[in-house]
């Protein structure tokens, strides 16, 4: 039982650099979204996504980019990446109207 | 829009002492729930405990238990009997029931000391 698997564990990228973090469920899981954690912001939605083909943007979607194509992956992309966006990333899914989610390990991403 | 505080950004307790973690929030919503989420060194996020604002008994899990006041809009987390193995971020959390976003305060790291 994987649940929600997430990689890489960690990144460094270069500025300016694009790269895809994958996020993976195999509870059929219809909600799903991403966060971003750094020191003293507590966790930030980045983008979410009620369902294949749906998706919408959360508090801080600027420079990501998402798809669902299929009901298991939610791919976050990062174009070009900025220093601002070193961080930690986190990917969770859940049951539509359920109460409890269920996150990945993380990824830790540095951009230099 | 919804938000959460946590108003203590670290503590330190001894171990077995009792801790109480405080969470207040904001939502125009009547029903919702409330989490506690931990997150230890290993970065996995757990959830401790859940409320529904619809409860008016406080959740209680083991050692876990919370004090919601919904009038006033605080959800506590009590860690009774601490151990070592607590020392990590705590996340308070909130959901609306109509919705599937999760909102999270910035959290408060405990230290529990031997």
């Amino acid at each position: 039982n994987a649940g929600v698997t997430q990689t890489p564990k960690f990144q460094v990228l270069k500025t300016g650099q694009s790269m895809t973090l994958q996020c993976a469920q195999d509870m059929n899981h219809e909600y799903m979204s991403w966060y971003r954690q750094d020191p003293g912001m507590g966790l930030r939605l980045i983008h979410y996504s009620v369902g294949a083909g749906i998706t919408d943007q959360g508090e801080v979607p600027n420079g990501y980019n998402v798809s669902r194509s299929t009901t298991e992956d939610f791919p976050l992309r990062l174009l070009s990446a900025a220093p601002s966006q070193t961080s930690v990333y986190f990917c969770a899914s859940s049951y539509a109207g359920w109460t409890e989610a269920f996150f990945g390990q993380g990824t830790r991403l540095t951009v230099v | 829009a919804q938000t959460v505080t946590q108003s203590q950004p670290e503590m330190s307790v001894q171990e077995a002492e009792t801790v109480t973690l405080s969470c207040t929030y904001d939502t125009s919503e009547n029903n919702y729930y409330l989490f506690w989420y931990k997150q230890p060194p290993s970065r996995q996020m757990i959830l401790v405990i859940r409320q529904e604002a619809y409860k008016q008994q406080n959740a209680t899990e083991n050692r876990f238990s919370v004090n919601f006041q919904k009038a006033a809009k605080s959800f506590s987390l009590k860690i009774s009997d601490s151990q070592l193995g607590d020392t990590a971020m705590y996340f308070c959390a909130f959901k609306m029931n109509r919705d599937d976003k999760i909102i999270f305060g910035k959290g408060t790291r405990l230290h529990i000391l031997p």
